[in-house]
């Protein structure tokens, strides 16, 4: 079965720091990549996705996640974090032929100091 | 405005009873699911549902049960057989044909003494 991990589970960071979350996952086929992200009290929503195309994908609110095919990797980037970027981001994998069910890593929460 | 409704927001019950989530759609979508989220752990897939009266067991889909007899409907109920039904429960909907994102519900958050 396929598995997603996202290795940092808090990050602290103050304003203007660069952000980096790591996701890894465990599945060598052909696959959909997900970024989504819940702030306090909101729904999930998505940041980004990647089905195919440019590996280096562009999302909502200057966050940036790259596909490494070669590392299993979808890292989330953002360059400089602010306040509001406080919330739970979560990873998930979809496999390109299996619909569109997701499996999540265990998420990461991300605290920003003003 | 179109989304995903889940109701209640909290909802409270003894251990022993069954409880029905409510999870309705307007976004026209065929595919539905049911996760579950805990501390930690991620969200981890209940059922889910490609097409109006079919649904398919997910990862964890012991002590709960499912039926899908409107398309824009998806109730969850939680059986009294599920061993630790404390939980956040979110409804998400998706276009059925490939590499569509899901849509999230606002959850509803179970708590069984």
């Amino acid at each position: 079965a396929q598995s997603v991990s996202q290795h940092n589970h808090h990050v602290i960071l103050s304003e203007a720091a660069s952000l980096e979350l790591g996701c890894n996952y465990s599945y060598g086929g052909t696959v959909n990549l997900f970024w989504y992200v819940q702030y306090p009290g909101q729904h999930l929503q998505l940041l980004l996705k990647y089905f195919s195309g440019d590996p280096l994908v562009k999302g909502i609110k200057g966050f940036e996640a790259e596909f490494i095919k070669s590392k299993f990797s979808f890292n989330l980037r953002k360059p400089s974090v602010q306040w509001s970027d406080t919330a739970e981001y979560f990873c998930a994998v979809s496999l390109n032929n299996a619909g569109n069910m997701l499996t999540f890593g265990g998420g990461t929460r991300l605290m920003v100091k003003p | 405005d179109g989304g995903i409704t889940q109701s209640p927001k909290y909802l409270f019950r003894k251990e022993g009873q069954n409880v029905t989530l409510s999870c309705e759609q307007n976004l026209n979508h065929d595919a539905m699911y049911w996760y579950r989220q805990d501390p930690g752990q991620g969200l981890r897939l209940i059922y889910y549902s490609q097409i109006v009266n079919d649904f398919q067991k997910g990862d964890i889909a012991e002590g709960y049960s499912v039926s899908r007899e409107k398309k824009e409907s998806f109730p969850l109920t939680v059986t009294s057989a599920q061993k630790n039904p404390t939980a956040f429960y979110l409804c998400a909907s998706s276009k059925a044909a490939r590499n569509y994102e899901q849509y999230f519900g606002p959850g509803t958050r179970l708590t069984v003494t």
